[in-house]
C-alpha cells in the first residue's frame, strides 16, 4: 500500500484568484502520478497522468508539475472559476493498484 | 453517452441485510475496480479483476465479495452490511497493459445502512 497525502484538505478561493495544491507521495519505485477531477453527482474525470521527473502539463487553466526525486506534485489552477469547484484527487500506480490521496476540495467564490 | 454506469446511485439497507451493487461498462476494457470512499477519506481500492483474474486487497474484509461474470458487467456483494460499511462505493475501469492509462469511473453508489 502506498502513502499519498494532498494538502490542502479544503480551499475556498474567489472567483479570479490563482490557486495551486499538493500530492505527496512516496518517491521510491515510482512508476506514475494521475490527477483526477470530481464533481458533485458526477463521475471522476482524468486530467492528467505523469511520469517523467520535470514534467509539466497543461489543459486550460490547469496545469500539473512533477518532481519524483522528492515526491511530490503540483496542481496549478489560473484564474479560477465557479466551474473549477471540484474535488482534485491523486493517485498512484503500482502494476494494476491505484492509491488515492484524500483529495484537495476547491470552492470557487463568484 | 455514459461509459461507466452504476445502478443504483443510491441504496438503502438495513444492517445485516445483503445488499448487491452493479457496474457495466461499454468501453470493453480489461480491469475493473472497486473502490470505497467514506467522508473525507481517499478512496480505497477494495479489489480489482484483469480479465477474469481477482485480486483482493488484503486489508478488504470478507464481508464483501465481488464477482464478474463478463467483460461488462462487474458486482459488489456485501454480506452482512455494519453501519461501518456506509459510505460511497466507485467502480472504475482501465484498459491494462501499463501505468500510464488512466481509469474511467461511475458515478457512484451512496450506501446508507441503518
Amino acid at each position: 500500500i502506498l502513502n499519498v497525502e494532498q494538502s490542502p484538505q479544503s480551499l475556498h478561493v474567489q472567483e479570479g484568484d490563482s490557486t495551486n495544491f499538493t500530492c505527496s507521495f512516496p518517491s521510491s519505485n515510482f512508476y506514475a502520478l494521475h490527477w483526477y477531477r470530481w464533481e458533485t453527482a458526477k463521475s471522476p474525470e482524468a486530467l492528467f497522468v505523469m511520469t517523467l521527473n520535470g514534467d509539466e502539463k497543461k489543459k486550460g487553466r490547469i496545469s500539473a508539475t512533477l518532481n519524483t526525486k522528492e515526491g511530490y506534485s503540483y496542481l496549478y489552477i489560473k484564474g479560477s472559476q465557479p466551474e473549477d469547484s471540484a474535488t482534485y484527487l491523486c493517485a498512484s500506480p503500482t502494476g494494476n493498484q491505484f492509491y488515492f490521496g484524500t483529495g484537495t476540495s476547491l470552492t470557487v467564490i463568484p | 453517452d455514459a461509459m461507466v454506469i452504476q445502478n443504483p446511485r443510491y441504496q438503502v439497507t438495513q444492517f445485516g441485510k445483503p445488499v448487491t451493487l452493479s457496474c457495466s461498462q461499454t468501453l470493453n476494457h480489461n480491469v475493473m475496480y472497486w473502490y470505497q470512499q467514506k467522508s473525507s477519506q481517499a478512496p480505497k481500492l477494495l479489489f480489482h479483476y484483469y480479465d477474469k483474474d481477482f485480486n483482493n486487497e488484503a486489508d478488504t474484509p470478507d464481508n464483501f465479495q465481488s464477482r464478474r461474470p463478463n467483460t461488462s458487467f462487474c458486482f459488489l456483494d456485501i454480506r452482512s452490511p455494519g453501519l461501518g460499511d456506509a459510505a460511497m462505493y466507485l467502480c472504475a475501469t482501465r484498459r491494462g497493459g501499463g501505468v500510464l492509462n488512466e481509469q474511467f469511473f461511475g458515478p457512484g453508489t451512496r450506501l446508507t445502512v441503518l
